[in-house]
């Protein structure tokens, strides 16, 4: 089993460009959520993917966007970069959308410069 | 908003001493408490949760204690190894959303 995985690893864009990170869940998981981690700080919530939809929101504004595919996996999209948007991306998969035994992959390394 | 706070922010100790990390919420609500280990370059790894039916949970050197009344829950790692060095994060989750809210994490080393 490869566990949470996720793309690219480290990725650097500039302000007001555009970037799609990748995340593919634990088998046998139907259930995506996107969480931010700054740099000493734990991980926020931005949302969670459950039958293609979008189920629930954290306080993230519209240009942090997502989809999920029939297959599970998912993407996150975020528009108009600001420096602010540096941090590590993490997906986190699970069966059901109760947030009970998340399963984590190792993130994606957005720095925008 | 709801939160959840973490102390303290780092904890030292020798290799088989104890060690104890505290955090508090502020949702009353909240029903499950999960704790995850963090290592360099790693996601989150789950290690160990509760629910708020429960009063204490253990498994192997590794407990975890919920006091409803005070709303704060502990984690408890004996007999500490090198290892166990990372940053480890609470967090509670939300009654009537589900949100899952971190604490802010606690950088663990253990000394040989």
């Amino acid at each position: 089993d490869a566990g949470v995985t996720q793309s690219p690893t480290h990725l650097i864009k500039t302000r007001g460009q555009q970037v799609t990170l990748r995340c593919s869940p634990k088998s046998g998981h139907d259930t995506v959520s996107w969480y931010q981690q700054a740099l000493g700080q734990g991980p926020q919530f931005i949302f969670q993917y459950y039958e293609e939809e979008e189920r629930q929101r954290g306080n993230f504004p519209d240009r942090f966007s997502g989809h999920q595919f029939p297959n599970y996996s998912s993407e996150l999209n975020v528009n108009a970069l600001l420096l602010g948007d540096s941090a590590l991306y993490l997906c986190a998969s699970s069966q059901g959308v109760a947030n009970e035994k998340l399963f984590f992959g190792s993130g994606t390394q957005l720095s925008v410069l | 908003g709801e939160n959840v706070e973490q102390h303290p922010s780092t904890l030292s100790v020798q290799e088989g001493d104890s060690a104890v990390i505290k955090c508090t919420y502020s949702d009353s609500a909240s029903n499950y408490f999960p704790w995850y280990k963090q290592e360099l370059g790693k996601g989150p790894q789950l290690i160990i949760d509760i629910r708020s039916n429960v009063g204490e949970k253990k498994d192997q050197r590794i407990a975890v204690t919920l006091n409803k009344t005070a709303k704060h829950f502990s984690l408890h790692i004996t007999e500490t190894q090198p290892e166990d060095s990372a940053v480890y994060f609470c967090a509670a989750r939300l009654y009537n959303t589900d949100k899952l809210i971190f604490g802010t994490g606690t950088r663990l080393q253990v000394f040989p």
